[in-house]
C-alpha cells in the first residue's frame, strides 16, 4: 500500500459527461501530480500542485482542471469529455516538489468514456 | 527522439535467469526513477537514484550520470517478477515524470 488513495477506481460514463477524480496523497507528502495513461501515448504528465498551488502544466487539456485542497487532497475535474479520453489516471505524491524525493503512486482511476 | 529509451521492450526469461533492462536518456535530471507496474495496472516505485547503485532484495539498480545510463538488474527471477518496469526521468520545472515505454518482463516457470 503506497498511501495515496485515488477514487473511484472504475469510472463509465458517456461522451459530453463531467467526471471528477479524487486523489489523497500520503500523510506528510506536499506534492501532487497527476498522470495519463492510454494505449496510444504511454504514461505522461497532466498537471503539478505543491502545497495547494499549482506549479507546473504538462500535456493537459483545455477541458481538463484541477485543484489542491487546503487539506492537500486533490481533484483533476474532465468535461466534455471524448471517447480519447478513455485512459488510466494516476496521482502520484512525494514529499516534496524537488524531484529528489521518492514517488508514491495511487492505484489509478480507469476512466471509460462511451 | 524520445528523451528516454528503454530496451528491451519485450523480455521473456526462465525462472532463476539474470535479468537486465536498460534505460538511456538524453536530458539533465534530478534523479531517475524504476517502476514497475502489474497487470492490474497498478504502479509501484522500486527505486530513485541519482548516482551510483541501490539494492532492494533481488532487484539492483545502477545510473551513470556521465553516460545518461540506468541499469535494473533483477537476481533469481521468479514468476512473480512479470510485470512491466518503466524508467522514468525526473526533469523540468516541477520535476514531473518523463517515462520511458516500459519494458514488458515475463518470468516462466
Amino acid at each position: 500500500d503506497s498511501g495515496v488513495t485515488q477514487t473511484p477506481k472504475h469510472l463509465i460514463t458517456a461522451t459530453g459527461q463531467r467526471v471528477t477524480l479524487r486523489c489523497s496523497p500520503r500523510s506528510g507528502d506536499l506534492s501532487v501530480y497527476w498522470y495519463q495513461q492510454s494505449l496510444d501515448q504511454g504514461l505522461q504528465f497532466l498537471i503539478h500542485y505543491y502545497n495547494g498551488e499549482e506549479r507546473a502544466k504538462g500535456n493537459i487539456l483545455e477541458r481538463f482542471s484541477a485543484q489542491q485542497f487546503p487539506d492537500l487532497h486533490s481533484e483533476l475535474n474532465l468535461s466534455s469529455l471524448e471517447l480519447g479520453d478513455s485512459a488510466l489516471y494516476f496521482c502520484a505524491s512525494s514529499a516534496d516538489g524537488t524531484g529528489l524525493t521518492e514517488a508514491f503512486f495511487g492505484q489509478g482511476t480507469r476512466l471509460t468514456v462511451v | 527522439k524520445n528523451e528516454v529509451e528503454q530496451s528491451p521492450q519485450n523480455l521473456t526469461a526462465q525462472e532463476g535467469e539474470f535479468i537486465t533492462i536498460n534505460c538511456s536518456y538524453s536530458v539533465g535530471i534530478s534523479a531517475l526513477h524504476w517502476l514497475q507496474q502489474h497487470p492490474g495496472g497498478g504502479i509501484v516505485s522500486l527505486f530513485m537514484l541519482s548516482s551510483g547503485k541501490k539494492k532492494h532484495g533481488r532487484l539492483i539498480a545502477t545510473i551513470n550520470i556521465q553516460e545518461k545510463h540506468s541499469s535494473l538488474h533483477i537476481t533469481a527471477s521468479h514468476p512473480r517478477d512479470s510485470a512491466v518496469y518503466i524508467c522514468a526521468l525526473a526533469s523540468g520545472s516541477a520535476r514531473q515524470l518523463t517515462f520511458g515505454s516500459g519494458t514488458q518482463l515475463t518470468v516462466l516457470p
